[in-house]
């Protein structure tokens, strides 16, 4: 049982490049979300979606893309990384937004030089 | 806006004391409130879920309390071990339109030493 997996687990890329992370999970969870992890900022939410073909904006979504046609993938891609986007990205999913259980995968660590 | 805090940002015990950890929100209109364990280089790992109507929920040697009209969560840890040394964050789902989203405590860095 894979669960939820996350890829690439690190990488760096230049400025002005873009980047996509990609997270896949089995369970067939409705919903999935892409956070980002700062230190002094805890997880905030960049974007989720509560089924194929439906996503909306979290509290960070500026500079990023998703998409979701498929259940089980749910890519972010940063269209022209900068700096300010260094960061460690998790992907989650859960049957039931946050009424349910919420699992995580177990990271991206992204630098932008 | 929701807001969740956590205090102490960070805490260190000897093995087998009982602690508590504290997390508090202020918007008392949610609709459930988890704790989640965090390991160095590792995603977040769900140990406890309480819905807005539950005062407390355990789990072995955990058990989280709720007081929405203070704002208020405690995780309590028995008998603690080496093994529960890592981060614990709080995060709370808002009623009305932010019911799809989780808001996050920054954490508590716990470590306990033998």
């Amino acid at each position: 049982d894979a669960g939820i997996t996350q890829s690439p687990r690190y990488k760096i890329t230049e400025t002005g490049r873009q980047v996509t992370l990609m997270c896949h999970q089995t369970w067939s969870h409705s919903y999935m979300f892409w956070y980002r992890q700062d230190l002094g900022h805890g997880l905030r939410l960049i974007y989720y979606s509560a089924a194929a073909d439906i996503t909306d904006k979290g509290e960070v979504p500026d500079g990023y893309v998703v998409s979701r046609s498929k259940t089980e993938n749910f890519p972010l891609t940063l269209e022209s990384a900068t700096r300010s986007q260094t960061s460690v990205y998790f992907c989650a999913s859960s049957t039931w937004a946050s009424g349910n259980t919420i699992y995580f995968g177990e990271g991206s660590w992204l630098t932008v030089v | 806006k929701q807001e969740v805090t956590q205090i102490p940002a960070a805490l260190s015990v000897p093995e087998g004391e009982n602690l508590v950890l504290n997390c508090s929100f202020t918007d008392s209109a949610i609709y459930n409130l988890q704790w989640f364990r965090q390991d160095p280089g590792k995603g977040l790992t769900s140990l406890l879920l309480i819905q807005s109507s539950q005062r407390e929920q355990t789990s072995g040697r955990l058990n989280a309390s709720l007081d929405k009209s203070s704002g208020r969560s405690t995780l309590y840890i028995a008998a603690s071990q080496p093994g529960d040394s890592a981060t614990y964050l709080c995060a709370v789902s808002s009623l009305g339109e932010n019911t799809d989203k989780l808001i996050f405590g920054t954490g508590t860095r716990l470590q306990v030493f033998p």
